[in-house]
């Protein structure tokens, strides 16, 4: 049992270059949810989706696109990468509105 | 507005020495109050889930009390691996499940 998985772990890209983060479970939830975290910011909420073919807009979606390809996937699309995206990304998911379940997180720096 | 509020920001102690770290929140309704551990480089970790004033719940050296404006998360005789961030999030009622993270408190235990 993985729990939450992302890929990649670490990335580094140039301003302008696009790239997806990739976020897998195997705990048969129907939420999952991609975060950013950045220094003296706390944990910010992007995008969530509260069940397959449903997605729905956080606190900072504005330069990100997501897509529930199935269940258990749920993936994050930087089209034009900045440098006020540099942060660490995490992914989580949970069983209905309850208790979330992290994954190790995604570290991009774009310069 | 709605928030959540942690402090101390950072906080020191020595083994065995107890304390308690304080999580003030202003919401419209509260469904559930979330306590995380993270360590460095890793996803937050799932603690405890209070849900109504009065409620206590106890893991090993922790205790985590809520009322109607803060949690309070008890340490007691803290040990070195007791060392991380504790995240504090609230989730708001009729918000479709919005969640709110504070921005933590690092703790660190001398040996």
């Amino acid at each position: 049992n993985a729990g939450v998985t992302q890929t990649p772990k670490f990335q580094v890209l140039k301003t302008g270059q696009s790239m997806t983060l990739q976020c897998a479970q195997d705990m048969n939830h129907n939420s999952m949810y991609w975060y950013r975290q950045d220094p003296g910011m706390g944990l910010r909420l992007i995008y969530y989706s509260a069940s397959e073919g449903t997605t729905d807009k956080g606190e900072v979606p504005n330069g990100y696109n997501v897509s529930r390809l199935n269940k258990r996937e749920f993936s994050l699309r930087l089209e034009s990468a900045a440098p006020s995206q540099t942060s660490v990304y995490f992914c989580a998911s949970s069983e209905g509105p309850w208790k979330q379940y992290f994954g190790p997180g995604t570290r991009l720096t774009v310069t | 507005e709605d928030q959540v509020t942690q402090s101390p920001e950072a906080l020191r102690l020595q083994e065995g020495e107890s304390s308690s770290l304080n999580c003030s929140y202003t919401v419209s309704g509260l469904r559930g109050l979330f306590w995380y551990r993270q360590d460095p480089g890793k996803g937050p970790e799932f603690l405890f889930t209070l849900y109504s004033a009065g409620e206590e719940k106890e893991k090993e050296r922790l205790k985590a009390t809520l009322t109607k404006k803060e949690s309070f998360l008890h340490i007691t005789a803290p040990k070195p691996e007791d060392s991380a961030t504790y995240l504090c999030a609230v989730q708001i009622m009729n918000r479709d499940d919005k969640i709110i993270f504070g921005k933590g408190t690092r703790l660190h235990i001398l040996p």
